[in-house]
């Protein structure tokens, strides 16, 4: 069975500083998706990034990066320059059938101060 | 474009009694899937529609229903709730249901069992 891990319950930091998420996932399948979302108190979710497990290079989208070690099966995903506006919890969910069906980690409470 | 809506925002209710959440996806958008989160818990699948046909269902008891119409939008139907039912239900979709494509969720529905 397929098994997500955020081990990382909160993170916290000051503005400016670079926040680093790590999160684990467990499968037999070679090829899969793997998306990371965002969701502020206000509750909904927003899709931050997607990566696939056959590319490993690291990846920059403005302020977020993230890394895939495909001998750990491990996805960091970074937060380069932290913002009070990136308090948040994020999920990583990787994408488990062919339809798109997403396995949510338990997430990672951000917390960035002034 | 309007992003995905949900109807209502919060709800409350009273054990045993029946609700129906609804969902309208993005335009265009051809897939919804329902997800339950309890408080402080990532959220977990319950059902993925695709054209109409139900593609995906999570570990979720019978009391648990759902459908999608011709205009793609969708109802979340539970029975015989339970104060374990006390849950943001979020609805997302997607252009198609493949395991590639972005899922946009919605603002949620808050629902209270008391």
């Amino acid at each position: 069975a397929q098994k997500v891990t955020q081990a990382q319950t909160e993170i916290s930091v000051v503005e400016k500083e670079d926040v680093t998420l790590d999160c684990v996932y467990e499968t037999r399948d070679t090829t899969y998706y793997l998306f990371w979302y965002k969701q502020p108190p206000s509750g909904e979710l927003v899709f931050l990034i997607r990566r696939n497990s056959f590319d490993e290079q690291n990846e920059i989208s403005g302020r977020y990066s993230w890394n895939f070690q495909k001998s750990t099966s491990s996805f960091n995903f970074t937060i380069t320059a932290s913002q009070v506006v990136d308090s948040a919890v994020y999920f990583c969910a990787p994408v488990t059938d062919s339809w798109g069906k997403l396995q949510f980690g338990a997430g990672t409470q951000v917390v960035v101060t002034p | 474009d309007a992003g995905v809506t949900q109807s209502p925002t919060h709800l409350i209710k009273t054990r045993g009694q029946h609700v129906t959440l609804r969902c309208s996806p993005i335009s265009g958008h051809k897939s919804v899937s329902w997800y339950q989160q309890v408080l402080g818990q990532g959220p977990q699948f319950i059902f993925q529609y695709y054209e109409k046909e139900e593609r995906g269902r999570g570990n979720f008891p019978d009391r648990f229903s759902a459908r999608q119409f011709p205009n793609y939008s969708s109802e979340l139907n539970v029975n015989a709730l339970l104060l374990g039912d006390s849950a943001l239900y979020l609805c997302a979709s997607s252009f198609l249901g493949g395991g590639y494509n972005e899922q946009f969720f919605g603002p949620g529905t808050r629902l209270t069992v008391l």
